[in-house]
């Protein structure tokens, strides 16, 4: 059963830059399957953000581009999500996934609600 | 990008009634297009994907149907615990992206 975890601090300072760590037990990510971040502002939908293969390739929301690194560490199993100079409109809950297929479900963490705030 | 656009925006039906949730895509998806229900304070939860594949678990009163760029989502007689809001994606190409949202009250 693939579970995934999002960690991270609930409160960073606008400016500053947003890290979260997913750690995933119940498959290992270096075996297949896209993996990403999607969030959710406060009573908005739902927006994707960015997704990696683990053999390197990534697809990045054209809106986050040029602040946004998702990066993977095969060894601890992890997904890594670095968003830079956040504002208060970054505040959302982020969900760490395992990206859907038309042959795989995928899965969602439980998210992470993460404040900009000074 | 592919924009979803899902109607109506909110409804309100009684228990029992017949429920459908339009959801029509920019270009085609193929059947790459999945469904999700959202309670308030909860993940979102899958219901559909392959536009008509049922998730493990889901109750048979769900079904979704459509390809290319028009789907539907069906609740054949709706519950209470059925009220939430829900999302339409589509998973065909990059970058992924989703509907703006039905919210689904009672009557």
């Amino acid at each position: 059963q693939v579970q995934l975890q999002e960690s991270g601090p609930g409160l960073v300072k606008p400016s500053e830059t947003l890290s979260l760590t997913c750690s995933v037990s119940g498959y290992s990510i270096s075996t297949n399957f896209y993996w990403g971040w999607i969030r959710q502002s406060p009573g908005k939908g739902l927006e994707w953000i960015a997704s990696m293969f683990h053999r390197g390739n990534t697809h990045y929301n054209p809106a986050f581009q040029s602040r946004v690194t998702i990066s993977v560490d095969t060894s601890k199993n992890q997904l890594s999500l670095t968003l830079r100079s956040v504002t208060a409109a970054d505040t959302a809950i982020y969900y760490c996934v395992k990206v859907l297929t038309s042959y795989d479900p995928g899965n969602w963490g439980q998210g992470i609600l993460v404040t900009v705030s000074s | 990008d592919i924009v979803l656009t899902q109607s109506p925006a909110n409804l309100a039906e009684s228990p029992g009634d017949r429920v459908t949730l339009s959801c029509r895509t920019s270009q085609s998806v193929s059947n790459n297009l999945a469904w999700y229900q959202q309670k308030p304070g909860q993940a979102p939860r899958l219901l559909i994907y392959g536009a008509s594949t049922g998730a493990t678990g889901i109750p048979a009163r769900f079904s979704g149907s459509g390809s290319g760029t028009e789907f539907t989502l069906t609740i054949i007689s709706l519950q209470s615990e059925d009220v939430g809001v829900y999302y339409c994606q589509q998973y065909n190409n990059w970058p992924l992206t989703f509907g703006g949202g039905t919210k689904v009250e009672l009557k």
